[in-house]
């Protein structure tokens, strides 16, 4: 089975702090993507990425960059974190734009931000 | 803009009914509309899609409609037992980028 592993379940953070939140995946999946979840809004995507070194901004990309150094994981940064980037953060994975399993996301447990 | 939106926020059914959960979206330059299964605590998982070219598709107890007419797409779940407790989203995936736009998600609530 596909893992797509998010390093930290839950983080506490302050107001102007830098934020990292690491994903890995295990399956050599070209296409990697960051989504925030809040409630009524369902899932916005940040950013994404379609292979190593390349990085497209998503839906809602301020206040957030990424990296995608190697092919396995993808990095989202947040510079300065403020209040409302407090949030669940989904990492999700996939095999690429054009083959038989493009609609399947395999998604990570997801990283709980607070930002005080 | 684009939006992919859900009737209902909350769905409560009897175990054994069947379920209905439904989507309506506003931007027609999907190839793919797609279905997610929420959990508690896990990740969105992939339940179903229907190419765009459809109108019906069937899987294991599960059914995805698409009326494109009215841009509408619902997921049919038959039988529905406790496990299927989750938050269901209905995406779209967007023919010139690959990308997939969510919707803001529907509970359904399994009632013994």
């Amino acid at each position: 089975d596909v893992k797509v592993t998010q390093s930290s379940r839950y983080l506490v953070k302050r107001t102007g702090e830098k934020v990292f939140l690491e994903c890995v995946q295990d399956m050599d999946h070209e296409n990697m993507f960051w989504y925030r979840q809040d409630p009524g809004l369902g899932l916005r995507l940040i950013y994404f990425s379609y292979d190593v070194k390349m990085k497209e901004k998503g839906d809602i990309p301020e206040g957030y960059s990424v990296s995608r150094e190697k092919k396995e994981r993808f990095s989202l940064i947040l510079e300065s974190a403020s209040t409302n980037q407090t949030s669940m953060y989904l990492c999700a994975s996939r095999q690429g734009t054009v083959s038989s399993g493009a609609n399947v996301l395999t998604f990570g447990a997801g990283s709980r931000l607070t930002v005080l | 803009g684009e939006s992919v939106g859900l009737h209902l926020p909350t769905l409560s059914v009897q175990e054994g009914d069947n379920s209905i959960i439904n989507c309506a979206y506003s931007n027609s330059a999907s190839d793919y509309f797609i279905w997610y299964k929420q959990e508690s605590g896990k990740g969105p998982q992939f339940i179903i899609d229907i190419r765009s070219n459809m109108d019906k598709r069937q899987g294991q107890r599960v059914t995805v409609l698409l009326n494109k007419t009215v841009k509408h797409l619902s997921l049919q779940i038959a039988a529905t037992q406790p496990g299927d407790s989750a938050v269901y989203f209905c995406a779209e995936r967007k023919s010139n980028t690959g990308k997939l736009i969510f919707g803001q998600g529907t509970t359904l609530q399994v009632k013994p």
